[in-house]
């Protein structure tokens, strides 16, 4: 079973760029999580999708960050206009349905902005 | 209050001790837990979910919860080197929301 793939895998940018990072979630699963981890911190959930509805987006910074998730499957997270503090790894993240046990990680993207 | 919440750490451990991992919640309607480990540079990894009060337990891991004090921990028995890691407690509360902690870094010295 394939999992959850991400990319780009790094992005370098400078301040007030935009960027956008693409997901892949598990066939199948109709729950999808973007996470944004900065270095020595835990996962800090930004966005959840159940199939192409937004569940929680409470901690999701709506004036620069927006995600989609079209036809329940791919989604895309984009940052328009990029910080310094935006530097961070992003994280997607799936499980089968939102009662379900864990959920599978995809590699990450690490984002740079300089 | 952070949601999730546990001690960054480190901890440090000599090799073949027993290292406990605790995790405190504060939204009392959750139902299920989990820790996931990460390593440097990797993505995290569950290792273990428990969704009811008591012990569970799988292979040298076992985790405990406890709903009435909103804890969940996490023993390692016989630790080795390769444990080493940051070790994440997750939680899945209102609405699924599944929220993570900040992590306990674990250090075992050989």
């Amino acid at each position: 079973e394939a999992g959850v793939a991400q990319s780009p895998r790094y992005k370098i940018i400078e301040k007030r760029q935009s960027v956008a990072f693409w997901c892949n979630p598990i066939s199948g699963h109709a729950t999808l999580y973007w996470y944004q981890q900065i270095l020595g911190q835990g996962p800090k959930l930004l966005i959840q999708f159940q199939n192409n509805g937004v569940v929680d987006d409470s901690q999701l910074p709506k004036d620069r960050f927006s995600a989609e998730r079209l036809k329940g499957v791919d989604s895309t997270l984009k940052i328009q206009p990029a910080k310094l503090e935006d530097s961070a790894v992003y994280l997607c993240a799936s499980s089968p349905f939102m009662e379900s046990t864990e959920a599978f990680f995809g590699q990450g993207t690490r984002l740079t902005v300089v | 209050q952070k949601e999730v919440e546990q001690n960054s750490g480190p901890l440090s451990v000599p090799e073949g001790a027993i290292a406990s991992l605790n995790c405190t919640y504060s939204d009392r309607v959750s139902q299920s837990f989990f820790w996931y480990r990460q390593y440097s540079g990797k993505s995290p990894e569950l290792i273990m979910s428990i969704y009811s009060n008591g012990d569970k337990e799988d292979g040298r891991f076992t985790a405990q919860l406890n709903k009435a004090s909103q804890y969940v921990s996490l023993l390692i028995r016989d630790s080795q080197p390769s444990d080493s890691a940051t070790y994440l407690c997750a939680v899945k509360g209102s609405f699924q929301k599944l929220v993570f902690g900040t992590g306990t870094r674990l250090l075992v010295s050989p």
